[in-house]
């Protein structure tokens, strides 16, 4: 049982570039969520799905597209890096529940474009 | 204002030493409140979740005050290994959980 996995750990990425990052679970959860941390800021939500083929957006949804095909599998893409862009992403999953969720996170994607 | 916040230390403190974090949150619709431990270049780990009558967690203690919109966390008997930073985190979701994080309390515990 791993838990939520991240691919890849590291990135650097030139401004323009586009790329993905994979977030998997292995413990059949319906919500899932992408996380950008930065200096002095808590953790704001990018992107959130409520199960297979749904998406939502969150606080920080500019920039960023997602998808979830998979109910184990929810992608994170940016097409055309900007420095702003540079952060710790991390993807979390939950049950469900509303008040009484636990999120469990991956171990984050530290970000860096040029 | 920031929706949730916290002092964000750090705090030094020896080993055996009792020590408390404050937290305060600004939207009083907020549903639900945890504490997560976060290690440096790790990820956020639930420590507990906050109840209103109060809940304790072997050496660990949460307190609920929404009266006030406060969260505490007492952790005693601090030991080398609590060293991390604690996020206080509140739930502003209706339809999903939509947490709302703290920039942390930064906790050193020397020996």
């Amino acid at each position: 049982n791993a838990g939520v996995t991240q691919t890849p750990k590291f990135r650097v990425l030139k401004t323009g570039q586009s790329m993905t990052l994979l977030c998997a679970q292995d413990m059949n959860h319906e919500y899932m969520y992408w996380y950008r941390q930065d200096p002095g800021m808590g953790l704001r939500l990018i992107h959130y799905s409520v199960g297979e083929g749904t998406t939502a957006k969150g606080e920080v949804p500019d920039g960023y597209n997602v998808s979830r095909l998979k109910k184990q599998n929810f992608l994170l893409g940016l097409e055309s890096a900007a420095p702003s862009q540079t952060s710790v992403y991390f993807c979390a999953s939950s049950l469900g529940q509303l008040y009484t969720d636990t999120q469990y996170f991956g171990p984050g994607t530290r970000l860096t474009v040029l | 204002r920031k929706e949730v916040e916290q002092d964000p230390g750090p705090f030094n403190v020896p080993e055996g030493a009792t020590v408390a974090f404050n937290c305060t949150y600004s939207n009083s619709a907020s549903q639900s409140f945890f504490w997560y431990r976060q290690d440096c270049r790790k990820e956020p780990k639930l420590l507990m979740s906050v109840y209103s009558s109060g809940n304790e967690d072997g050496r660990f203690t949460a307190q609920l005050n929404r009266a006030s919109q406060y969260i505490s966390l007492l952790i005693r008997d601090s030991k080398l290994s609590d060293s991390a930073t604690y996020l206080c985190v509140v739930n502003q979701g209706t339809g999903f959980q939509k947490l709302v994080f703290g920039t942390g309390t930064r906790l050193l515990v020397s020996p």
